[in-house]
């Protein structure tokens, strides 16, 4: 049973364009739901993350929407660069748990 | 902080072999992680550690797998008699938290891992 949904798998997106990356989750006992970049050879790092009492947190360019009536969250790129391209990992755990993955979306930002 | 350091970053082992790994956190951290990760998939969950004691494991952690962390600073992860289907990234984080703390304040570091490839 996959706990955290993600999609879509791979995205395209012009320089300048707006990146989108869903999620969905199923155990509404996760309070803590982070995003993670992770570039060809190296590990996951932290973009951003939120709460469940916040329905939105911006940090730069990066945007998480939060919506826990719907169990769904999602990021936000703005004015997207090539140097973005990467995949991106949502995620989501509770308190004295170890964060769950989604499968991750490539994106590629095209110049 | 230099950061959450893993050694190797290869291994190529064949069939039936033992491998071990070693992940050194960054050191004020209390809690280390480790996470399997596949081609085209996300992190999964092995073990954790709180200081020296491995408080969870994932039931992806099979007998032929052993993680240890003895004083509570660097961790390994032994598999003994590897398959092919062990062929991954493995990856360590670690965290500084508190018992009941929320994951919010206590974000997870990864490590670059060790690709393990079994022939």
């Amino acid at each position: 049973q996959q706990q955290v949904k993600q999609s879509p798998q791979s995205l395209i997106v012009q320089k300048g364009g707006i990146s989108i990356i869903n999620c969905a989750y199923e155990n509404t006992a996760f309070d803590y739901f982070p995003w993670y970049q992770q570039f060809p050879g190296k590990g996951p790092a932290l973009l951003i993350a939120i709460r469940p009492d916040v329905s939105e947190k911006k940090e730069g360019r990066f945007t998480i929407s939060f919506n826990k009536s719907a169990k769904q969250f999602s990021l936000h790129i703005m004015d997207s660069q090539p140097g973005d391209s990467a995949t991106y990992f949502c995620a989501a755990s509770m308190t004295r748990t170890a964060l769950i993955f989604g499968k991750g979306t490539t994106l590629s930002v095209s110049s | 902080d230099t950061g959450v350091s893993q050694d190797p970053r290869h291994k190529i082992t064949k069939r039936g072999q033992n491998v071990t790994f070693r992940c050194d956190p960054i050191s004020e951290h209390n809690r280390l992680y480790w996470y399997r990760q596949t081609l085209g998939q996300g992190p999964e969950f092995l073990t954790y550690f709180q200081n020296e004691a491995q408080l969870e494991k994932s039931r992806l952690l099979s007998d032929r797998f052993s993680a240890e962390r003895p004083k509570g600073s660097f961790s390994t992860l032994e598999i003994q008699r590897t398959e092919q289907g062990d062929s991954a990234m493995y990856l360590c984080a670690s965290s500084f938290g508190v018992w009941g703390g929320s994951s919010y304040n206590s974000p997870l570091h990864f490590g670059n891992g060790t690709r393990l490839t079994v022939t």
